[in-house]
């Protein structure tokens, strides 16, 4: 396991449809974070894990995303009836706080999928 | 809620040359700041971090330093290479939940390296 795995890397979808990324961690890391990233601008926090917990969500994240992580292991955020805004890059990163140090936390992220909504 | 600002939004140098990039802060319970390099159509890499009990950072010709009283911080890139060429971001974080990786990311600064 080389690092953080995202499926697809490109998705384009009409006004409406639902689309579902995958996001497979790093094998040990327990926390897992969703971030969103639109042309030209920082990725932005959407939400993240610890093992299967959903501790936290921004509140870009509306009623029409979720995210599971249902064994701890990979993640899956879903976005029901897409609209044109949400034309973007969603990245996924994991983490595991050094043992002894938790302070010492480092996100590792994924390639990313990149969705456009016609 | 924290706000970071980032400096040039576009920076061009000779290979060889040493490239700054500047970042701005404004919540002063931010004690993570991490750098990160993201290629076309890849992800952000990890570079560098600074913890605040640190003022500076140096690892091979990428250094960081931090202000925590001015609420800055800078990614100093000593004899650039064409491969340093990418777009780089910096992120401020503190702890929320036990976790700090809520980074608050900066808008980035396009770099370009010409030989």
């Amino acid at each position: 396991d080389t690092g953080v795995s995202q499926n697809p890397r490109h998705k384009i979808t009409k006004r409406g449809q639902n689309v579902t990324f995958r996001c497979d961690p790093i094998s040990e890391h327990n926390r897992l974070y969703w971030y969103r990233q639109t042309l030209g601008q920082g990725p932005e926090f959407l939400t993240y894990f610890q093992n299967e917990a959903q501790l936290e969500k921004s509140r870009l994240l509306s009623d029409r995303f979720s995210a599971e992580r249902p064994k701890g292991s990979f993640s899956t955020l879903e976005i029901q009836r897409t609209e044109q805004g949400d034309s973007a890059m969603y990245l996924c990163a994991s983490s595991l706080p050094e043992q002894g140090n938790p302070t010492n936390e480092k996100l590792l992220f994924g390639s990313g999928t990149q969705l456009s909504v016609l | 809620g924290e706000n970071v600002e980032q400096h040039p939004s576009t920076l061009s140098v000779q290979e060889g040359d040493s490239a700054v990039i500047k970042c701005t802060y404004s919540d002063s319970a931010s004690n993570y700041f991490p750098w990160y390099k993201q290629e076309l159509g890849k992800g952000p890499q990890l570079i560098i971090d600074i913890r605040s009990n640190v003022g500076e950072k140096k690892d091979q010709r990428i250094a960081v330093t931090l202000n925590k009283t001015a609420k800055h911080f800078s990614l100093h890139i000593t004899e650039t290479q064409p491969e340093d060429s990418a777009v780089y971001f910096c992120a401020a974080s503190r702890e929320v939940t036990d976790s700090w990786g809520k980074l608050q990311f900066g808008a980035g600064t396009q770099v370009v390296v010409t030989p």
